[in-house]
């Protein structure tokens, strides 16, 4: 059974950077036929795509995301990750990390999510 | 970016009644549509994929309808465990956007 676990700190400061990872079991993240991707939620508010990665580097981030994104791979340890530059208030969410299945493209696991709270 | 507009953003609907919530793009999206369900304080569930197809497991009461820029998620028979918010993404093009959401509620 595929599980997807986000973990990382739960409070971060204003101006530094948010890291989470995902740890992908019951399947490998090396599969050809899937994308790896992080989504956000503010609280009470709607969900957010962030962006994606393929197994073998390949990135896709949100536009207005872009300059403060990196999403990157760790094979080894069947894990991803998101590292999110100068946070403000703005964002606190909760951080899911889900698999995209292609051919047809899906969001067809989730993680459980993490809240992450930015303030001083 | 695809724009998507849902509604309405909320419903209140009783056990048993027949539930349609829209989803409209900003542009044409094909059939690359999907519908997902969040209850609350979960994560969102996939419901249903390019814009028709059931996913593994998912009740066959959920169905879902559309092409080019109007789609439509109906639940046949509302079931207590059906209440929740649910919504759409389009899987056209990057950035992949989500709709506003719908909740519906117990009347």
């Amino acid at each position: 059974q595929l599980q997807l676990q986000e973990s990382g700190p739960g409070l971060v400061r204003p101006s530094e950077t948010l890291s989470l990872t995902c740890t992908v079991s019951g399947a490998s993240i090396s599969s050809t036929g899937y994308h790896w991707g992080w989504i956000r939620q503010p609280p009470g508010k709607g969900l957010e795509w962030i962006g994606n990665i393929f197994y073998r580097g390949n990135t896709y981030y949100n536009p207005s995301l872009k300059s403060r994104v990196t999403i990157s791979v760790d094979t080894s340890k069947n894990q991803f990750s998101l590292k999110l530059s100068s946070v403000t208030a703005a964002d606190t969410a909760v951080y899911y990390c889900a698999r995209r299945r292609l051919q047809p493209e899906r969001f067809d696991y989730w993680g459980q999510g993490a809240l992450v709270t930015v303030s001083a | 970016a695809i724009q998507l507009t849902q509604s309405p953003s909320s419903l209140s609907a009783s056990v048993g009644d027949r539930v349609t919530i829209t989803c409209r793009a900003s542009q044409d999206i094909r059939n690359d549509l999907g519908w997902y369900q969040q209850k609350l304080g979960k994560a969102p569930k996939l419901l249903i994929y390019v814009a028709s197809n059931l996913q593994s497991g998912v009740p066959s009461r959920f169905s879902g309808s559309g092409s080019g820029t109007d789609f439509t998620l109906t639940i046949s028979s509302l079931q207590p465990e059906d209440f929740a918010t649910y919504y759409c993404l389009q899987d056209y093009d990057y950035p992949l956007t989500f709709g506003g959401g719908t909740k519906v509620e117990l009347k």
